[in-house]
C-alpha cells in the first residue's frame, strides 16, 4: 500500500519561530505534493503545493522544500503566527493514477503557535 | 453556494440506527470523495466517484456502509446499523479532475456524526 509518512504528530512553536513538518514517501511515481491545512470544526484546505520539478516553493510566509532523491518533502512556516494553529496534512498523487488510488494523505500534524 | 455543502452538520443517532449523510459538490467537479476523520485523527479515505466510472470502494469498512452518486451531482452515505466505533466526522470533497491527473480537493464542513 502506498504511504505518506508524516512528523511529528504534534508541534509547539513560540509565535515568529519557524514550524517545520516533514514528509516522506516511497513511491517514486508520485508528481504531486500538496499540502492542506485543516483549522477546528472545518474541512481541510489547500495550502500550497509542489511539483518534482523544483525543489522549492514559496508562498508568502509558507515554503515547499522537496528533495527529490531522499523522496522527502517539508512545509516550512517562517514567522510563525497564532492564526497558523490549525492541523497540517501533506499528500502525495501521481498522474497516472488519478482519483483515489493517486492521493494519499498523511497522518497530519497539529500545530500549536504560543503567543 | 460556491462550496462543497453537507449534511447533516451534525446527527446524534443510536447504536442500531441507519443513517444517511448527504453530499452537494461544487457544480462541475467530475470527482467526489468521502473520507472519515476520527477525533484527533487523520482523514480515512472511505470511496471515490469520478464521472459515470465504477466507484473506487476500496476504503469502505465493512458491509454496512455504502454510497451512491447520481451522475456528477449529489452523493449520499448511508451506514447501517450504526456501532459506537462508526462516531466520526464524515468529510465529502470535490475535485475538478481530468484524464487521471489528481486536482485540488475542495472539502465540506463534514456531518459530525455520534452514535450512542
Amino acid at each position: 500500500q502506498q504511504q505518506v509518512k508524516q512528523s511529528p504528530q504534534s508541534l509547539i512553536v513560540q509565535k515568529g519561530g519557524i514550524s517545520i513538518i516533514n514528509c516522506a514517501y516511497e513511491n517514486t511515481a508520485f508528481d504531486y505534493f500538496p499540502w492542506y491545512q485543516q483549522f477546528p470544526g472545518k474541512g481541510p484546505a489547500l495550502l500550497i503545493a509542489i511539483r518534482p520539478d523544483v525543489s522549492e516553493k514559496k508562498e508568502g510566509r509558507f515554503t515547499i522544500s522537496f528533495n527529490k532523491s531522499a523522496k522527502q518533502f517539508s512545509l516550512h512556516i517562517m514567522d510563525s503566527q497564532p492564526g497558523d494553529s490549525a492541523t497540517y496534512f501533506c499528500a502525495a498523487s501521481m498522474r497516472s493514477g488519478g482519483g483515489a488510488d493517486g492521493l494519499t494523505f498523511g497522518k497530519g500534524t497539529h500545530l500549536i503557535i504560543q503567543p | 453556494g460556491a462550496g462543497v455543502s453537507q449534511s447533516p452538520s451534525n446527527k446524534v443517532t443510536e447504536k442500531g440506527k441507519d443513517v444517511e449523510l448527504r453530499c452537494d459538490p461544487i457544480s462541475g467537479h467530475t470527482a467526489l470523495y468521502w473520507y472519515r476523520q476520527r477525533l484527533g485523527q487523520g482523514l480515512e479515505f472511505l470511496i471515490y466517484f469520478q464521472g459515470n466510472s465504477a466507484p473506487d470502494k476500496s476504503g469502505l469498512p465493512s458491509d454496512r456502509f455504502s454510497a451512491e452518486r447520481t451522475g456528477e451531482s449529489v452523493s449520499t452515505l448511508t451506514i447501517q446499523r450504526t456501532q459506537q466505533e462508526d462516531s466520526a466526522v464524515y468529510l465529502c470533497a470535490s475535485s475538478r479532475n481530468s484524464r487521471g491527473v489528481t486536482g485540488e480537493l475542495f472539502f465540506g464542513e463534514g456531518s459530525r456524526l455520534t452514535v450512542l
